[in-house]
């Protein structure tokens, strides 16, 4: 069965600077890879996606992604942290046409 | 614009009653999903249809029911027998690929609460 694992319940950046959020999965054959983002009170937005080719993904809103297929991870990053970035962010793992599964997610605080 | 609607945002239940949370979506997606999140929960899948008139049960269906008569309408029912209700429900909904697994677009959301 697929799983999703994000390790950190809560991260705490200053603004400006670099950000990355960890994500693990666990499928037995290539997934598909998302990175979602919420804001309070509010649905899910997609920032990017992985399916083949290019390991490092480029995203909305200067995030990017990198599947390392060795360490089974894919980690999100942005070079330098806006305050409007604050928010929880979901990393999810999906194969062929089942739904996705997410990870519990990770709350990003940003201060000045 | 294309989008998912859900409403409505805010919903109280007694004791005993039965609600229906609506979800619409005019993006011409066929599968749709219903999903709950609690604090430190992420998002947990309560139940899913690919096509009309079909749906499964994801891994919390008990004390909810779901129909799809329509591929844009998918409303959920949280029925007496689910106990603990108060949560955050999200309705999602993607294309179908050819093997491919597709983003799942999201609506706003409907706050439970019991009175």
């Amino acid at each position: 069965a697929q799983s999703v694992t994000q390790p950190d319940i809560h991260i705490t950046v200053s603004e400006g600077a670099s950000l990355e959020l960890r994500c693990n999965y666990s499928y037995g054959a290539t997934p598909y890879l998302f990175w979602y983002v919420q804001s309070p009170g509010q649905g899910l937005q997609l920032l990017l996606k992985y399916f083949s080719g290019d390991t490092l993904v480029q995203g909305i809103k200067g995030f990017e992604a990198e599947f390392k297929r060795s360490q089974s991870s894919f980690n999100l990053r942005k070079p330098s942290v806006h305050w409007s970035d604050a928010a929880e962010y979901f990393c999810a793992v999906g194969a062929g046409n089942t739904p996705l599964v997410f990870g519990k997610g990770t709350r990003l605080s940003v201060i000045a | 614009d294309g989008g998912i609607t859900q409403s409505p945002k805010y919903l109280f239940r007694k004791e005993g009653q039965n609600v229906t949370l609506s979800c619409e979506q005019n993006l011409n997606h066929d599968a749709m999903y219903w999903y709950r999140q609690d604090p430190g929960q992420g998002l947990r899948l309560i139940y899913y249809s690919q096509i009309v008139n079909d749906f499964q049960k994801g891994d919390i269906a008990e004390g909810y029911s779901v129909s799809r008569e329509k591929k844009e309408s998918f409303p959920l029912t949280v029925t007496s027998a689910q106990k603990n209700p108060t949560a955050f429900y999200l309705c999602a909904s993607s294309i179908m690929g050819q093997g491919d697994n597709q983003p799942q677009h999201f609506g706003d959301g409907t706050r439970l609460s019991i009175l």
